[in-house]
């Protein structure tokens, strides 16, 4: 029963192809979030929806364009990829949104790479 | 100035050893904090939350320092499972839906 779940683990794509990641939750959480994680590790949140609604949109070049169809979806679409498109791309969903002790759970991630 | 820096590493501790990480933040009005985990390859997963009396969880404790704006995790007894990174996690706002990870400190416990 995986609380967070992203398809597809690992996209291999060449550059200026257009790709899709979906991410579901079945944690009945409000609230959703895209992160990228570089080759240096850092996790930088792109995106962020409280109950289909865009709350965050940290600057990210606008060939990507999140969808959140429901508030148990939230996918990702990436348009004309580039080679600095590649990096882990992690889905998360918290919980209790805007309290104090938030908790984010995260996805198992999707590995684009772009040749 | 980054939000959320931390040491990257790596430490490298025999088993049993104490292992202490900090991590300091930028913005003084910071609600929340967190340690989350991550395994290679996985993805992050929380640790535990960071309370301003500070915290213990088995053989992790988390401790806040409003005045110096740090967070520490000290790991006691240290196991081989406990080989991961280690992201400190700072939310500004109570409110809002923005979470600062810093860039992670790695440890490797060895036997």
């Amino acid at each position: 029963d995986t609380a967070v779940s992203q398809t597809p683990k690992y996209l291999v794509t060449q550059m200026g192809n257009d790709k899709s990641i979906k991410c579901e939750q079945n944690l009945g959480h409000d609230t959703m979030y895209w992160y990228k994680q570089d080759s240096k590790k850092f996790l930088k949140i792109m995106f962020s929806y409280n109950n289909k609604e865009l709350i965050i949109n940290e600057t990210v070049p606008n060939r990507f364009s999140p969808k959140s169809p429901d508030k148990a979806h939230l996918n990702l679409h990436i348009n004309s990829l580039e080679l600095g498109d590649s990096a882990v791309y992690f889905c998360a969903s918290s919980q209790l949104p805007g309290q104090p002790q938030e908790t984010q759970y995260f996805g198992p991630g999707t590995r684009l790479l772009v040749l | 100035r980054k939000e959320v820096e931390q040491d990257p590493g790596p430490f490298n501790v025999p088993e049993g050893a104490t292992v202490a990480f900090n991590c300091t933040y930028s913005n003084s009005a910071s609600q929340s904090f967190f340690w989350y985990r991550q395994d290679c390859r996985k993805e992050p997963k929380l640790l535990m939350s960071v309370y301003s009396s500070g915290n213990e969880d088995g053989r992790f404790t988390a401790q806040l320092n409003r005045a110096s704006q740090y967070i520490s995790l000290l790991i006691r007894d240290s196991k081989l499972s406990d080989s991961a990174t280690y992201l400190c996690v700072v939310k500004p706002s109570i409110t809002g839906n923005q979470f600062y990870f810093g860039t992670g400190t790695s440890l490797t416990v060895i036997p």
